[in-house]
């Protein structure tokens, strides 16, 4: 199974502050990578698709890049409803593997 | 609008099996796929298992041996059963529509499961 790394387990960060949380996958996934935001208590919500391509209703502050097999997910300034756990996910192949997931909180 | 929602029993004694439903809306199960998600308390995410849209399936090889998915198009529902439970079983159960170009676009809210005798 593709393994995929995601840094780091926890951050702390300002309202209006820069924020980038990491996934490294153990092999080429191409762009097959999705970024998905969880609140307490509520289902994931898929953030970016393709590893560049904003989901619809999706806020343009978040955004997504990739550089080999390291994938970044930026959220450009950080508002109060950002405070949740991210994950990436792998889609190039079976089974679909998720990262440990990022919880982001306020500083 | 796409909508999933999950039913089933909230507990389940060890070494028995789990049903779960997932009853959809908003799309047709006959060209759409949905996937089971699982999450144990304060944990991450684990791919269960796949029914796409010309009724194959797929599983997670962790689970293969005590799952299966299946699924009536004309009731528009999914189901899941797992034998052979135990503790770390416990987990929120979601359903999820998938896509080949986007994964997991659309969630039912989960379900609590709890193995316990």
């Amino acid at each position: 199974d593709i393994q995929m790394t995601q840094s780091p387990a926890s951050l702390s960060a300002s309202l209006e502050e820069i924020v980038t949380i990491t996934c490294q996958a153990s092999q080429d996934i191409g762009n097959w990578l999705a970024w998905y935001q969880q609140k307490p208590g509520k289902s994931p919500q898929l953030l970016i698709y393709g590893a560049t391509s904003l989901a619809d209703g999706v806020p343009s502050r978040f955004s997504g890049s990739r550089s080999g097999t390291q994938y970044s997910l930026k959220i450009s300034r950080l508002q109060v409803e950002d405070i949740g756990i991210y994950y990436c996910l792998q889609a190039y192949s079976a089974p679909p593997t998720f990262g440990g997931g990022t919880k982001l909180e306020l500083k | 609008q796409v909508q999933l929602k999950e039913s089933g029993p909230g507990l389940v004694q060890p070494s028995q099996t789990l049903s779960l439903t997932c009853t959809v809306s908003g799309f047709s199960l006959t060209s759409n796929s949905v996937s089971w998600v699982r999450q144990p308390p304060g944990k991450g995410l684990e791919w269960m298992g796949a029914i796409w849209s010309g009724g194959s399936t797929d599983y997670n090889s962790a689970l293969k041996s005590r799952l299966s998915i299946s699924r009536d198009t004309s009731k528009s529902q999914v189901f899941l059963k797992m034998n052979s439970l135990q503790t770390e079983d416990t987990a929120i159960y979601f359903c999820t529509h998938i896509t080949t170009v986007v994964p997991f676009d659309y969630w039912g809210q989960g379900v609590m499961v709890t193995v316990s005798s």
